[in-house]
């Protein structure tokens, strides 16, 4: 029933580690979004896919990459992790590219040691 | 300046009272406006969208004052259960489809 899920829920790692989140959404929706949580509680768009095109990609370290293998699912990797990456990466999703409403993944919770 | 702020609180408020947060926007032309609610380590979750007249539900009532680029919300008779982050959302101009989120403004109801 879950609408928006992301695996892990929790990632622990030592710098220099490469590491992958999965996000899936069963709601039919088009459009799906990476944001990172920091400490201060800011939430920042990261990339946004629409139909398994990127259509946002924020000021964000190549070390990122994502991808949506189709609609339903989108995937961050990221490569050669740091301190500063720790945060709670949100994954969410909505209707279309113009959906004000967007549901979002309970988050992943990234701690870099 | 920041494209969306919030006062961060925290607004400490007894079960029952009347609160109302405002946020600012800097872009004027701003075009739809949202508040979300996150609660301690859980996702955002949208409370309501604000139209240009105003709109209400239930408790919960949001403004829109485009000539001065803010956006308010109202909590009536206030619930320990209200108790939560309170986030500002603007969507940005243009063709890049951004929703911009303000920092929150957090919510403690006291018994």
């Amino acid at each position: 029933d879950t609408a928006v899920s992301q695996t892990p829920k929790y990632l622990v790692t030592q710098m220099g580690n490469d590491k992958s989140i999965k996000c899936e959404q069963n709601l039919g929706h088009d459009t799906m979004y990476w944001y990172k949580q920091d400490s201060k509680k800011f939430l920042k768009i990261m990339f946004s896919y629409n139909n398994k095109e990127l259509i946002i990609n924020e000021t964000v370290p190549n070390r990122f990459s994502p991808k949506s293998p189709d609609k339903a699912h989108l995937n961050l990797h990221i490569n050669s992790l740091e301190l500063g990456d720790s945060a709670v990466y949100f994954c969410a999703s909505s209707q279309d590219s113009a959906g004000y409403e967007q549901f979002f993944g309970p988050g992943t919770r990234l701690t870099v040691l | 300046r920041k494209e969306v702020e919030q006062d961060p609180g925290p607004f400490n408020v007894p079960e029952g009272a009347t609160v109302a947060f405002n946020c600012t926007y800097s872009n004027s032309a701003s075009q739809s406006f949202f508040w979300y609610r996150q609660d301690c380590r859980k996702e955002p979750k949208l409370l309501m969208s604000v139209y240009s007249s105003g709109n209400e539900d239930g408790r919960f009532t949001a403004q829109l004052n485009r000539a001065s680029q803010y956006i308010s919300l109202l909590i009536r008779d206030s619930k320990l259960s209200d108790s939560a982050t309170y986030l500002c959302v603007v969507k940005s101009a243009g063709n890049n489809r951004k929703l911009i989120w303000g920092l929150g403004t957090s919510l403690a109801v006291n018994p």
